[in-house]
């Protein structure tokens, strides 16, 4: 069965600094996706990056950034220069397989905190 | 280019009580996914609906049932509320190609008492 881990409940960062937030997965499948997306407290999940398990390159959006370590299987979200509007929850998914249309599985969540 | 709406975005029920959820996809998404989320929790699958049948099911009761309209909306029933189906029910779009990203819309807010 597909999990996600995300073992940092909540992470402190200053603004401008870069942050790290750890995802790992777990899955026997060759083709699958994974996303980042970002809850701020009104609830809606915003999406914020996409790596496919046969992506080369990590992924890269503006200041948010994929670190794929395929053989680790983990897929941590770097952000860089961070903002005060950073500041939300935030979770690592993986599609069951790489195409669309099929359902999601989420990590808990980290929740990030970013201060002035 | 309005997004994913839902109503209504908070509730409050009893105990064996009937909740019936609405959602509006993104424009030109044809695909509507159902997500639970218990607080502190990450969204968990419920069900997926497509050309107005149900595609996929997570691991949920039958009492937690589904539909799609024709012009891709979608309604999520649950049946004999209990306290445990206190979350946030979050409606997500998509269309049929592309990586599956999924646009979410900002949940339905439901608590049983």
């Amino acid at each position: 069965a597909q999990k996600i881990t995300q073992t940092q409940p909540g992470m402190f960062v200053q603004e401008k600094e870069a942050v790290t937030l750890d995802c790992t997965y777990d899955t026997s499948d060759q083709s699958y996706g994974l996303f980042w997306y970002k809850q701020p407290s009104s609830g809606e999940m915003i999406f914020l990056i996409y790596q496919g398990s046969y992506d080369e390159q990590n992924a890269t959006e503006g200041r948010y950034s994929l670190n794929f370590q395929k053989a680790r299987k983990s897929a941590n979200l770097v952000i860089s220069a961070s903002q005060l509007g950073d500041s939300a929850m935030y979770f690592c998914a993986m599609s069951a397989a790489n195409q669309a249309g099929t359902a999601l599985i989420f990590g808990k969540g980290t929740t990030l905190s970013v201060s002035s | 280019d309005a997004g994913v709406t839902q109503s209504p975005t908070h509730l409050i029920k009893t105990r064996g009580q009937q909740v019936t959820l609405r959602c509006s996809p993104k424009s030109g998404h044809d695909t509507v996914s159902w997500y639970q989320q218990a607080l502190g929790q990450g969204p968990q699958f419920i069900f997926q609906y497509y050309e107005e049948e149900e595609r996929q099911r997570g691991n949920f009761p039958d009492r937690f049932s589904g539909h799609q309209f024709p012009n891709y909306s979608s309604e999520l029933n649950v049946n004999a509320l209990w306290l445990g189906d206190s979350a946030l029910y979050l409606c997500a779009s998509s269309t049929g190609t592309g990586t599956g990203e999924l646009f979410f819309g900002e949940g339905s807010r439901l608590t049983v008492l």
